[in-house]
């Protein structure tokens, strides 16, 4: 069975960094792009990037770049966003997900974490 | 970048009738369109993807048609749990992928 496991719900101060991460199984970790999308609260869902756990090739997407960056480690199947500064507009609920394959979408999604930054 | 805008915001329909929703691209997305359903408080589901297959062990009332830059998603009878939020979103543009900003169905 394909699950995704997110770790849990951070609250950070601005101007701090933080890394959370997505846990893959029951599949070649590999082999399949991990995708990121974010959703602030009441609001609809964002595209940040993907990246491919082989070979840590990423994109991101325009409005996320330089602001966020991605990773992973296949020797443990888990997937990486961080920020170095986190700003007030960071807080939301981060979802990873799997591309299912060539020419596919996201076929299988983790179940968030909730990211919330105040001072 | 691709923009998808999805209409309506609100579809309010009585349980048991039929839903439409729709979903333009700014530009050609070919047939590469997906539709979720998220309920609150979860992630999203992948329901269709390739603008018409079903996703694994999604019922037969869900429904995707289009090509291009027109696509729409049926429910082709209401029943309680379908009263949530659904987005599209194009997996046409390797790897600047986009959503809709989403369309809530609620009871009439």
């Amino acid at each position: 069975e394909v699950q995704l496991v997110q770790s849990g719900a951070e609250v950070k101060k601005p101007g701090e960094s933080l890394r959370i991460s997505c846990q893959s199984s029951g599949y070649n970790f590999a082999n399949h792009w991990i995708g990121w999308v974010r959703q602030v609260p009441g609001k609809g869902l964002e595209w940040m990037g993907i990246i491919f756990p082989d070979d840590s090739d990423a994109f991101y997407s325009p409005s996320f770049q330089g602001q966020v960056t991605l990773s992973a480690d296949k020797s443990i199947n888990t997937a990486y966003l961080q920020w170095s500064s986190l700003k007030a507009s960071d807080t939301a609920m981060y979802f990873c997900a799997r591309r299912g394959g060539p020419g596919s979408t996201l076929d299988y999604w983790g179940q968030g974490t909730l990211v919330t930054v105040s001072s | 970048e691709v923009v998808l805008t999805q209409s309506p915001a609100i579809l309010s329909v009585s349980p048991g009738e039929r839903a439409t929703l729709s979903c333009r691209a700014s530009q050609s997305v070919n047939n590469n369109l997906a539709w979720y359903q998220q309920k609150p408080g979860q992630a999203p589901r992948l329901l269709i993807y390739g603008a018409s297959t079903r996703a694994t062990g999604v019922p037969a009332r869900f429904s995707g048609s289009g090509s291009g830059t027109e696509f729409t998603l049926t429910i082709s009878s209401l029943q309680s749990e379908d009263f949530v939020v659904y987005y599209c979103q194009q997996h046409n543009n390797w790897p600047t992928w986009t959503f809709g900003q989403g369309t809530k169905v609620e009871i009439k």
